[in-house]
């Protein structure tokens, strides 16, 4: 149980063009989405929370326009890198919470790869 | 707001032996504490959390224990294999009512 997905696993991409990562939760329904980035060697970093149906709230320091948040669904939530940069290439991980678990967990994708050329 | 620390950043012990990570916290309204192994290339996986109202908590060979007075929380890992080598985060919460904070993580390797 407690599965969560993440479209696709890895992405090139040429610079100036936009990427969508897809996160889907297989077995309960989310309530609520996180978007996290990492760099190598390094811890998450918050970027959004999503809650179903409403506007993702952006950390501190994160563009909105740059990255567009979409949580249409209690399974699904999207991701959208616009004119990605170089700069943008890092690890992008979803994870879910929601109805039926301990609201306050937290499971994670298997995170995206992406790479701008 | 919410601050972890986390150490080690790296951890070598031999097959069999234990192995401690530590980490404390600084907002005394956290009440979650989970714990995450991540391997090369993947996403965190829950290995175990604990809330504040217990101080220690057990699954086969992982323990974690919470000292709330202290805000400092541990795992532990007994009778290590290689497949525990990984990346682990310690993470706090205020629960539902807040986000998770990560500590930077610990490279724990295991060596046959």
């Amino acid at each position: 149980g407690a599965v969560v997905s993440q479209h696709p696993s890895w992405v090139i991409c040429k610079s100036g063009t936009s990427v969508k990562i897809e996160c889907r939760s297989l077995d309960f329904q989310a309530t609520t989405m996180f978007w996290y980035r990492q760099f190598p060697k390094q811890s998450l970093m918050l970027m959004a929370t999503s809650n179903e149906g409403s506007k993702a709230t952006y950390e501190q320091g994160v563009e909105k326009d740059k990255f567009l948040i979409n949580h249409a669904s209690l399974t699904l939530s999207t991701l959208t890198v616009t004119s990605a940069h170089p700069e943008d290439s890092s690890f992008y991980i979803c994870s879910a919470e929601g109805q039926g678990r301990n609201t306050d967990t937290q499971y994670f994708g298997p995170g995206t790869r992406l790479t701008v050329l | 707001g919410e601050n972890v620390e986390q150490h080690p950043s790296t951890l070598s012990v031999q097959e069999g032996d234990s192995a401690v990570i530590k980490c404390t916290y600084s907002d005394s309204a956290s009440n979650y504490f989970p714990w995450y192994k991540q391997e090369l290339g993947k996403g965190p996986q829950l290995i175990i959390d604990i809330r504040s109202n217990v101080g220690e908590k057990k699954d086969q060979r992982i323990a974690v224990t919470l000292n709330k007075t202290a805000k400092h929380f541990s795992l532990h890992i007994t009778e290590t294999q290689p497949e525990d080598s990984a990346v682990y985060f310690c993470a706090a919460s205020r629960g539902s009512q807040g986000n998770l904070i990560f500590g930077k993580g610990t490279k724990l390797s295991v060596k046959p």
